[in-house]
């Protein structure tokens, strides 16, 4: 089946430690993205990837990583330099020519 | 700035009643897109309509309406017939046109329970 997968479904770290979300689409969708969902609020936007090799900032980036080698993957990595990492994160995707993005299932980061 | 504005928090309703769910936005770009996802328990964002600035006919899909005024920069979605499957949170979300998700404005979401 076609769509965005996200892994683990839940994850727990301690502090201080790295930790890396996987997200691969298979829709061969160009641009990719990562969101935070914080309880009872909306999404906003940590990283984004038109291409492979290139991605930007969004509007929550510190304490955040990614990398796109591959047209199908964009990890995620939460440092230990961000200060409140418990959420729900959320992987989408968009074909490069329209506007409609397409979510995965989400993570759950709990830091305990 | 883009702003998009979900005053219901949460809203409950008896199955079987219709149910609005309210949207207003602010943006000073010309063309845009405004869009309405459906999040339920398991918490995947379900993409469920996207409407050009530039059509404002409404739009009707089975149970589900959307009324598209950009007099007053309201998209408001009407369930109609509610069932306890459409018990979710739904987000109202603008984005320029052009620019796909780098630019994408979510509200806070209306949380919608369908009780039996």
């Amino acid at each position: 089946d076609g769509g965005i997968t996200q892994s683990p479904k839940y994850l727990f770290r301690k502090e201080g430690q790295n930790v890396t979300l996987s997200c691969e689409q298979n829709l061969n969708h160009d641009a990719m993205y990562w969101y935070r969902q914080d309880p009872g609020q909306g999404l906003r936007l940590i990283y984004y990837s038109q291409i492979v090799n290139d991605f930007q900032k969004g509007d929550i980036a510190e304490g955040y990583s990614v990398s796109r080698e591959k047209k199908e993957s964009f990890p995620l990595t939460v440092t230990s330099a961000q200060k409140n990492p418990t959420a729900f994160y959320l992987c989408a995707s968009s074909p490069r020519s329209r506007n409609t993005i397409y979510f995965g299932e989400g993570s759950w980061l709990t830091v305990v | 700035a883009q702003k998009v504005t979900q005053a219901q928090t949460e809203i409950s309703v008896v199955e079987k009643e219709d149910v609005t769910l309210d949207c207003v936005y602010e943006t000073r770009d010309t063309t845009y897109y405004l869009f309405w996802y459906k999040q339920p328990p398991s918490g995947e964002l379900v993409f469920l309509i996207r409407r050009n600035s530039f059509d404002e006919q409404n739009e009707i899909s089975g149970r589900y309406s959307w009324n598209f005024q950009k007099s007053t920069s309201s998209f408001n979605f009407t369930i109609t017939a509610s069932q306890v499957v459409d018990s979710a949170v739904y987000f109202c979300a603008l984005s320029p046109e052009g620019t796909s998700g780098s630019r994408l404005t979510f509200g806070e979401g209306t949380q919608l329970t369908v009780n039996p």
